[in-house]
C-alpha cells in the first residue's frame, strides 16, 4: 500500500510566520502534489513537483512556494502566512504518466491566527 | 484549462435507494475520469475511474457513465448503505497537462436510516 504522510495534522500559526509543511511518500513517485481543501470549493492544487528540484505553479500558487531536495518528501512554504490562508492541506503522489492513482495524506489543518 | 462542475453540492438518501452525481467538464480532450470519496476526517481515496474510450464502468455498487458528446459523467451508487455517507470528488484530466488533475467541489453524500 502506498503511504503519504503528512507531518502534522494539526498547526496554529501567527500571521507573518513562515510555515512549513512536510510530507513524504514511500513508493518512489516522480509527482507529488500539494492541494488546499476548502468547503464549497473542492480540491484547489498549489503546487506540482514532477521531479527533485522541479516544480510547477498550480491554480493557486500566490503566497505559496515548494521545496523538493529528495524524491520522496515535498514540503510547502507559506513564507509570511495570512489568516486567508487557514485551511486543510492535502499532499498527494502519482506514479508519472497520465491517468495513474493519484494517493492522498491524511491532511494538515492550518489555522492562522 | 480545465473547468470542472460537479452538483449536486449535497445529497441524501435513504438506506438501499440510489444515488446519482453528475459532473460536466469544458476541455473535449480530456481522457480520465477517477471519482474520490472522503469519509469525515479521512483521506480522499480512489473509488473508481473512466478512461474516454468506454461509456461505462462498474464495481460492485458503483458504477460510472461518460457521455463524451455532452462532456458530461455520472457516479452511481445502488442499494446505499451508511458507510456510503461521505464527501464525493470527481476529476478530470486535461490535456497536456500528464498528471494535473482538475477536481470538482465535491458533494456530500448522507445515507439516512
Amino acid at each position: 500500500d502506498v503511504k503519504v504522510t503528512q507531518s502534522s495534522r494539526y498547526l496554529v500559526k501567527r500571521t507573518g510566520e513562515k510555515v512549513f509543511l512536510e510530507c513524504v511518500q514511500d513508493m518512489d513517485h516522480e509527482n507529488m502534489f500539494w492541494y488546499r481543501q476548502d468547503p464549497g470549493l473542492g480540491l484547489r492544487l498549489i503546487y506540482f513537483s514532477y521531479d527533485v528540484k522541479m516544480k510547477e505553479k498550480g491554480d493557486i500558487p500566490e503566497g505559496y512556494s515548494v521545496s523538493r531536495e529528495k524524491k520522496e518528501r515535498v514540503s510547502l512554504i507559506l513564507e509570511s502566512a495570512s489568516t486567508n490562508q487557514t485551511s486543510m492541506y492535502l499532499c498527494a503522489s502519482m506514479e508519472q504518466g497520465a491517468g495513474n492513482t493519484i494517493y492522498f495524506g491524511e491532511g494538515s489543518w492550518l489555522t492562522v491566527v | 484549462g480545465e473547468n470542472v462542475e460537479q452538483h449536486p453540492s449535497t445529497l441524501s438518501v435513504q438506506e438501499g435507494d440510489s444515488a446519482v452525481i453528475k459532473c460536466t467538464y469544458s476541455d473535449s480532450a480530456s481522457n480520465y475520469f477517477p471519482w474520490y470519496k472522503q469519509e469525515l476526517g479521512k483521506r480522499p481515496q480512489l473509488i473508481i475511474d473512466i478512461r474516454s474510450n468506454v461509456g461505462e464502468k462498474k464495481d460492485q455498487r458503483i458504477a460510472v457513465t461518460l457521455n463524451k458528446t455532452a462532456k458530461h459523467f455520472s457516479l452511481h451508487i445502488t442499494e446505499t448503505q451508511p458507510e456510503d455517507s461521505a464527501v464525493y470528488f470527481c476529476a478530470g484530466l486535461p490535456t497536456g497537462t500528464a498528471s494535473k488533475l482538475t477536481f470538482g467541489t465535491g458533494t456530500r453524500l448522507q445515507v439516512t436510516l
